[in-house]
């Protein structure tokens, strides 16, 4: 497995503001995942791209894919207070194999 | 469904002692993964196991470390003669059992601090 390489290290925004965090890889991959992490508490999985694949959305949050590139970028709108947490994107180039966490996303969402 | 399930989620042991981390995967998983985050760091891969098997140890400590995942109950993370070096919240995740299990599901974790 491959670590993701997560831009910005940390990111301030506004509720209701719109929050875009990169994400760049190095080899090719099946597919990419975001998670995210509230402070003190497990990893819960966000979304899953997959190689052939260049956006895809659930709810408010938008992930591209660029594999020419080997990049991702994940795009949560409307920003809410409750967003605020650590991301992390994770390249895959299989399945049942251990994740590769780099030092992830710090967003902070003010109320 | 009942998610990832670890206990206890909190443990206090005194160096020299020996702690256990227990997991219960999600119901029809039998894939299992520890990780450990030490304080201010990313999560890190420890030992990849199915049922009775380890698959892939290659984050594991070499020493004082061990883990299972019997036919029966809970996967079981064992430190021996901890350190206060080993104080970290301890996550397990699991994926199902379907030829294309990407996704794994972690539990809450378990913060142990060493005295």
């Amino acid at each position: 497995s491959q670590q993701g390489e997560e831009d910005p290290q940390a990111l301030s925004i506004q509720e209701g503001e719109n929050a875009t965090m990169n994400c760049s890889y190095k080899t090719s991959i099946n597919n990419l995942q975001w998670y995210r992490q509230n402070s003190g508490r497990g990893l819960v999985h966000l979304i899953l791209i997959r190689s052939n694949e260049r956006e895809k959305h659930s709810g408010r949050l938008r992930v591209t894919l660029d594999t020419s590139k080997k990049s991702s970028s994940l795009l949560i709108t409307a920003s809410r207070a409750a967003d605020t947490a650590s991301y992390f994107c994770v390249p895959l180039t299989g399945a049942n194999s251990k994740l590769t966490f780099g030092k992830g996303i710090t967003l902070s969402v003010r109320p | 469904n009942a998610g990832v399930m670890q206990n206890p989620r909190h443990l206090v042991r005194r160096r020299g002692q020996e702690a256990r981390l227990r997991c219960s995967p999600m119901k029809g998983h039998s894939h299992v993964y520890w990780y450990r985050q030490l304080p201010e760091e990313g999560l890190k891969f420890m030992v990849y196991l199915q049922k009775e098997n380890i698959i892939d140890e290659s984050g594991m400590p070499k020493e004082r470390f061990s883990a299972e995942f019997p036919k029966e109950g809970p996967s079981i993370l064992r430190i021996q003669q901890v350190v206060r070096g080993d104080s970290a919240a301890y996550f397990c995740a699991s994926s199902p059992d379907t030829p294309r299990a990407e996704t794994q599901y972690f539990g809450p974790g378990t913060r142990l601090l060493v005295l």
